[in-house]
């Protein structure tokens, strides 16, 4: 799997927008770019994950590069619960079979300010 | 959405003792479970694919004797960590993967157990 690359550590004043940033230079055409988030002591929560297409669910706005080299996670409206580790990961689909493991990087802590 | 749980959420157990941690996928059927471990201020790492009806499959490293994986049924997945030592405390997670679905809905994840060693 592709290696990913995000800063450690961000802030964020609750109501606004939190943009995080994943360089993954040496993605390759079949590996999808996934997100996860992890607050403290819990298991991670998948957010959302996409190929090469923007994409939004009712967490997450997903903006990949044309290259697909970087991508964004937007949280539109972060509030103080989004405090969390989030991880960028980038991987082969696999609609079955054993070879889902995900490798997690070091991720970047959003820490959302009132 | 699916739903992996864990027992217990936390342990405390003497040193040399064994301890078993359950995961259980609650309304699916998994066939591939995870196991993970974390470390303070540090990320999770990948220690063993469990697998229904056959050998776990351990990572580099992990020892196979010491952290026994069961899955005896496609809803449980159990570990257990034997003779434990203090620095054997850490975050076990596991997660799970809803079988014959797209990609979509990723996969899901326990809620961990801390387990600390005395």
């Amino acid at each position: 799997d592709a290696k990913t690359t995000q800063p450690t550590s961000m802030d964020c004043a609750e109501g606004r927008a939190a943009n995080l940033p994943c360089n993954h230079s040496t993605i390759s055409g079949n590996e999808y770019v996934y997100w996860y988030r992890q607050i403290h002591s819990q298991g991670p929560q998948y957010i959302i994950h996409g190929l090469k297409n923007n994409e939004t669910n009712e967490m997450a706005s997903l903006i990949i590069t044309e290259d697909r080299k970087s991508s964004t996670l937007i949280l539109p409206h972060a509030t103080l619960r989004d405090t969390a580790v989030y991880y960028c990961i980038v991987r082969v689909s696999s609609s079955g079979g054993s070879n889902y493991k995900l490798t997690f990087g070091k991720g970047t802590l959003l820490t959302v300010n009132p | 959405g699916a739903v992996v749980s864990q027992h217990p959420s936390w342990v405390i157990c003497k040193s040399g003792t064994s301890v078993k941690i359950e995961c259980r996928s609650l309304d699916f059927q998994a066939t591939t479970m995870f196991w993970y471990r974390q470390f303070p201020k540090q990320s999770l790492m990948l220690m063993a694919t469990s697998n229904e009806g056959s050998k776990a499959t351990y990572e580099q490293g992990v020892e196979k004797d010491k952290f026994l994986i069961n899955h005896a049924s496609l809803t449980l997945s159990t570990l257990t960590v034997t003779s434990a030592h203090p620095e054997d405390s850490s975050f076990y997670i596991c997660s799970a993967k809803v079988p014959n679905r797209a990609n979509s809905l990723g996969a899901f994840f326990g809620q961990g157990t801390r387990l600390t060693v005395v």
